[in-house]
């Protein structure tokens, strides 16, 4: 496996239930992003994980637990979602540090549908 | 407040026919602005990244410039295989948080 992959590509859940969105980073970065992207609406970020510790939760609601066990996988425990849930879920990842501009790099996303 | 504006929202080209895609900034102190494209359904696949105004970059028939307020994204001869929607995002100086505009959605015609 090369750069960042997610699990499952797709997901179908109902409002009652509860899954978890995977995302692993085969780069060697330091730190990990959730993203929700919605149609026709800028990506928004929802976390940001720098070697290990949460440095950024962008007001989610709590229905979306993001955790990190390491630098290299990043997980989202969802439950009791809303149908305005539904979107594309993207992980990234970068080498964040003092120099360079931290680019990141994404993985192929998670379509989620909550019906 | 950081801020990102593309313009146009969406572009149509005939094959061949050479444009530019905007990106309009606020930033409190810029870290780097970053370009990305993203096919449907697919992640955003890193471009380029630039660091300081008047500074440019080119990656086949791509070319991004970068002023003090805006960047260019400059497409020669574009090709179908270039359709897709491109993304400017801007970092600051300070924190994790990387701001992204809406896009700007490419149709190139055969």
């Amino acid at each position: 496996e090369t750069g960042v992959t997610q699990t499952p590509r797709h997901l179908v859940m109902g409002m009652t239930n509860k899954k978890s969105l995977k995302c692993e980073q085969h780069l060697g970065h330091n730190a990990m992003y959730w993203y929700k992207q919605s149609a026709k609406k800028p990506l928004e970020l929802m976390f940001v994980y720098n070697f290990k510790e949460q440095t950024e939760n962008n007001s989610v609601p709590s229905r979306f637990s993001p955790e990190c066990p390491n630098s290299s996988h990043l997980f989202l425990h969802l439950h009791t979602l809303q149908p305005e849930d539904s979107a594309l879920y993207l992980c990234a990842s970068s080498q964040a540090g003092t120099s360079g501009g931290n680019e990141q790099f994404f993985g192929p996303g998670t379509r989620l549908t909550v019906l | 407040e950081d801020q990102v504006t593309q313009s146009p929202e969406a572009l149509r080209l005939q094959e061949g026919e050479s444009s530019s895609l905007n990106c309009s900034y606020t930033v409190s102190g810029l870290r780097g602005l970053f370009w990305y494209r993203q096919d449907p359904g697919k992640g955003p696949e890193f471009l380029f990244t630039l660091y300081s105004a008047g500074e440019e970059k080119e990656k086949e028939r791509l070319k991004a410039t970068l002023t003090k307020k805006e960047s260019f994204l400059h497409i020669t001869a574009p090709k179908p295989e270039d359709s897709a929607t491109y993304l400017c995002a801007v970092r600051n100086t300070g924190g994790f948080k990387t701001i992204f505009g809406a896009g700007t959605r490419l149709f190139v015609k055969a």
